[in-house]
């Protein structure tokens, strides 16, 4: 069973700028998550979907934080404008009708 | 409000010399409380899943236990691959979301 797959795996960009983060849950999976964690802290949750729909995005900074899961599968999330605080790696993880979320290799974000 | 606490922070320790983690949480109506091994550079990989009081899981040198207010991971025996970031979160009643602690860093040493 493939896992969930992330691009890319990392990206540098200055602040002020925008970037965009693809994920690809395990097939079958409805719910998909996006967290982001930042050096030497836990994972914190940003947004979650089940299915098509937003479930929780209350951690979700809307100013400049977006995320859409068109189809119920693929996910996008974007930064626009990018700050120097955002530097981090940003997580999809996604589950099935068991509870255990099961996470892909992020994305590791550097803005300078 | 909703609280984490893993300790040690860091933790090193010689092949074979076992020894213990600790998660303590603060949070109304928990849910499930889990455990992942964190790589570097990698995602947090699955490893055990607890939901109630006196709950216990194993998976080769590791081993899982839930306590009302604590859980432990005891390692026992480790070896150099066991070294690794030990991530422990909970989820409450009526959500899915995940709240991290901020991880145990493991060193094996040979």
């Amino acid at each position: 069973e493939a896992g969930v797959a992330q691009s890319p795996r990392y990206k540098i960009i200055e602040k002020r700028q925008s970037v965009a983060f693809w994920c690809n849950p395990i097939s079958g999976h409805a719910t998909l998550y996006w967290y982001q964690q930042i050096l030497g802290q836990g994972p914190k949750l940003l947004i979650q979907f089940q299915n098509n729909g937003v479930v929780d995005d209350s951690q979700l900074p809307k100013d400049r934080f977006s995320a859409e899961r068109l189809k119920g599968v693929d996910s996008t999330l974007k930064i626009q404008p990018a700050k120097l605080e955002d530097s981090a790696v940003y997580l999809c993880a996604s589950s099935g009708i068991r509870s255990e979320q099961y996470f892909g290799p992020g994305t590791r974000l550097t803005v300078t | 409000e909703d609280q984490v606490t893993q300790s040690p922070e860091a933790l090193r320790l010689q092949e074979g010399e076992s020894s213990s983690l600790n998660c303590s949480y603060t949070v109304s109506g928990l849910r499930g409380l889990f455990w992942y091994r964190q790589d570097p550079g990698k995602g947090p990989e699955f490893l055990f899943t607890l939901y109630s009081a006196g709950e216990e899981k194993e998976k080769e040198r590791l081993k899982a236990t839930l306590t009302k207010k604590e859980s432990f991971l005891h390692i026992t025996a480790p070896k150099p691959e066991d070294s690794a970031t030990y991530l422990c979160a909970v989820r409450k009643y009526n959500t899915d979301k995940l709240i991290f602690g901020t991880g145990t860093r493991l060193q094996v040493f040979p």
